[in-house]
């Protein structure tokens, strides 16, 4: 089956850097996709990456290894407003759908 | 742009009733429309994926005769959940892709309580 996991949790006060990690056990994968979920909201598609390595977008960078079914999305100088889920997705099914990751909930503390 | 509504965004109703839940591009048309569903503080669980004009793939483990997806025109899917059930009672959410799968556009979505 299809599987990305994600720590549950991560804590880190403003201003600061943090990873959040996804490793993933896909088959047919072509790439892997970064969304943001604030409570009760709709899901904000932030990057995606094709190839291996770093994709960086304004304070978030987001970065695949292949050879290690390992991603991460990096986000720098963290405001308060960055607290939210984050779910990594998959591009799975021959391209055609996407399979999210168990997502980690960020709390951005002053 | 590429802006997705979702209607309505809440709805109780009773068990054994059927609910329909629309899912409109408002500003573009897409060529594909995902429904999703998801628990309280999970994943979200691709449902099915519905294109204009055709039937909709549905994931394993997913009921077709439960979930009816119709997608009638690029702009327009909707999902029913026929005979609802309190186990039914979710947050669904539909997107639609413009270009590519990898960037979606989601509705704000749908509470469903079914008591």
């Amino acid at each position: 089956g299809q599987s990305l996991e994600q720590p549950s949790e991560v804590t880190a006060v403003e201003g600061a850097i943090v990873q959040i990690n996804c490793t993933y056990q896909t088959s047919g994968f072509y790439g892997l996709s970064w969304y943001q979920q604030h409570d009760g909201g709709a899901p904000t598609f932030l990057s995606y990456n094709a190839l291996d390595g770093l994709e960086e977008t304004g304070r978030f960078s987001s970065f695949l290894s292949r050879s290690d079914s390992y991603g991460y999305l990096l986000l720098q100088e963290l405001q308060m407003k960055d607290s939210a889920s984050y779910f990594c997705a998959g591009l799975t099914g021959g391209g055609n759908k996407l399979t999210f990751g168990t997502g980690t909930q960020l709390k951005v503390e002053l | 742009g590429a802006v997705v509504s979702q209607h309505p965004s809440r709805v109780i109703c009773k068990s054994g009733t059927s609910v329909k839940i629309e899912c409109r591009s408002l500003d573009f048309q897409a060529t594909t429309m995902f429904w999703y569903r998801q628990f309280p503080k999970q994943s979200l669980m691709l449902m099915a994926t519905s294109n204009e004009g055709s039937k909709a793939t549905y994931e394993q483990g997913v009921e077709k005769d439960k979930f009816l997806i119709n997608h009638a025109s690029l702009t327009l899917s909707t999902l029913t959940v026929t005979s609802a059930h309190p186990e039914d009672s979710s947050f669904y959410i539909c997107s639609a892709s413009l270009a590519a799968v990898y960037e979606q556009f989601f509705g704000p979505g749908t509470r469903l309580t079914v008591l």
